[in-house]
């Protein structure tokens, strides 16, 4: 069963437009929530990370959402660039004992048209 | 740009032969972990180090699967028979340690294909 649910599948918006990414998950325990970029062919880049029951964070263009009751955080990217265009990728941590075991969603393809 | 070194960025081994792919983590991070993501996007921890000790790893990587990280060189990862299968990305990431709030920084990838 898939412990890391994002959607949508892919998203095709056009330049200047602001999009928003979701992310749902039944791991647990949730500790916190990772939101990755990954261009094609590329590593992954972290954008944000979100620890608290309900947390906001911003960086930049990039602002994301986390409700640990509902198991579901969302990215929010305003006034998209071309440069946006990337796979993002929601990743669900646990921390225990010292170690630390992620959980990765399939990731939201966003392609961003002049 | 990304200061997690993999070597090679293409691999491209026959069944049955060893895989082998190197990375240089960030300067100064102890952390060292391996991922595989395959072409339908999932991704599999492998294994992680903490300095040149393993912390922890997955029952496929004790089977087929090697790694190190020993001191003042790369960490390796090697596949020692190879099978099609194992054809996917293989992500090292690096981080100062383990806390939440601690960053992981990837390298882009090395792109196994088993022919």
């Amino acid at each position: 069963k898939t412990q890391v649910e994002q959607s949508p599948q892919s998203l095709v918006v056009r330049q200047g437009e602001n999009c928003v990414l979701q992310c749902n998950y039944s791991v647990t325990p949730d500790n916190h929530l990772r939101w990755f970029k990954q261009d094609t062919g590329k590593g992954l880049v972290s954008l944000t990370v979100l620890v608290d029951q309900k947390d906001k964070t911003s960086n930049g263009r990039y602002s994301a959402t986390l409700d640990k009751d509902a198991k579901h955080s969302t990215l929010h990217i305003t006034a998209t660039l071309l440069d946006d265009t990337a796979t993002y990728i929601c990743v669900v941590g646990q921390t225990s004992g010292g170690n630390y075991k992620p959980t990765f969603g399939k990731g939201t393809s966003l392609v961003v048209h002049p | 740009n990304s200061k997690v070194i993999q070597t090679p960025r293409y691999l491209v081994k026959g069944q049955g032969q060893k895989a082998k792919m190197r990375c240089i983590p960030e300067k100064g991070h102890p952390v060292v972990f391996w991922y595989q993501q395959n072409k339908n996007n999932e991704f599999k921890f492998l294994i992680n180090f903490q300095n040149q000790e393993v912390l922890q790893q997955i029952d496929m990587t004790e089977k087929r699967f090697s790694a190190e990280c020993p001191s003042n060189s790369p960490c390796s990862l090697e596949i020692q028979s190879s099978e099609a299968g194992d054809s996917a990305l293989y992500l090292c990431a690096s981080s100062l340690w383990q806390g939440i709030n601690e960053r992981l920084f990837f390298g882009h990838g090395t792109k196994l294909s088993v022919l």
